[in-house]
């Protein structure tokens, strides 16, 4: 099956950058998708195509796909930055969309 | 302004069925994929199905074959997701998404705020 691997959590104070990647052979391939999820909310998606930002994200949110590892990067990061991210792909093989199995954001 | 506004929490008992119903507004409802999406309780994401209201053509997840129905209403602009036999582990939070999906890429582009399905055995 289609797996996408991120790492469990990932810890920053605020002001620095944070780095949160989804790991797969041969990803930069695909065009992948994030999504923060607060606490209690629904997902949203704050990068698609690798690295293009919907209307309203701030440009602190950005992404890139190479090789067998795409990257979300959020600069400066701030207090309501604390979420799950997840990065989705789809998975031409199925037929169907797959989600990594998410990284959890934590500001020290 | 998109929004996908869906059905309350519910309660179900093992083995019974619950349907969730996200009424939609914003863009021409046909023309679009929408998606059902579940989390249960401190998991990640997990993708069930699709359906496109144009055409009424549904796809599932493998492991929801025979069990999950995605149904649409063209008059209310209005996704169902139905899930039967139901168990415990199924208990989760239901999220319907619109999808944009193109040659290459496909994307959970709005969010419903989810709906709470409880199973007790």
């Amino acid at each position: 099956s289609y797996v996408l691997t991120q790492p469990p959590s990932v810890s920053v104070a605020p002001g620095q950058t944070a780095t949160i990647t989804c790991g797969r052979d041969n990803i930069g391939s695909n065009n992948v998708h994030w999504y923060q999820q607060r606490p209690g909310q629904a997902p949203v998606l704050i990068v698609y195509d690798d690295s293009d930002r919907p209307s309203g994200i701030p440009e602190r949110f950005s992404g890139s796909n190479s090789e067998n590892r795409a990257t979300l990067t959020v600069s400066r990061v701030e207090a309501g930055d604390e979420a799950d991210y997840y990065c989705q792909v789809w998975d031409i093989n199925s037929d169907h969309p797959v989600f990594g199995g998410g990284t959890k954001l934590t500001v020290l | 302004q998109v929004q996908l506004v869906q059905s309350g929490a519910e309660v179900k008992k093992a083995g019974s069925s619950v349907k969730v119903s996200c009424k939609t507004s914003g863009g021409t409802f046909g023309s679009y994929t929408f998606s059902w999406v579940r989390q249960a309780p401190g998991q990640g994401l997990e993708w069930m199905g699709r359906i496109i209201p144009m055409s009424d053509t549904t796809n599932y997840a493998q492991r929801f074959q025979g069990r999950v129905t995605i149904t649409a209403d063209d008059s209310t602009s209005t996704v169902y997701m139905q899930l039967r036999s139901l168990k415990p582990e199924d208990t989760a939070v239901y999220y319907c998404a619109r999808v944009f999906s193109t040659w290459g890429s496909f994307y959970f582009e709005h969010w419903g705020r989810g709906t709470e399905v409880t199973v007790s055995s």
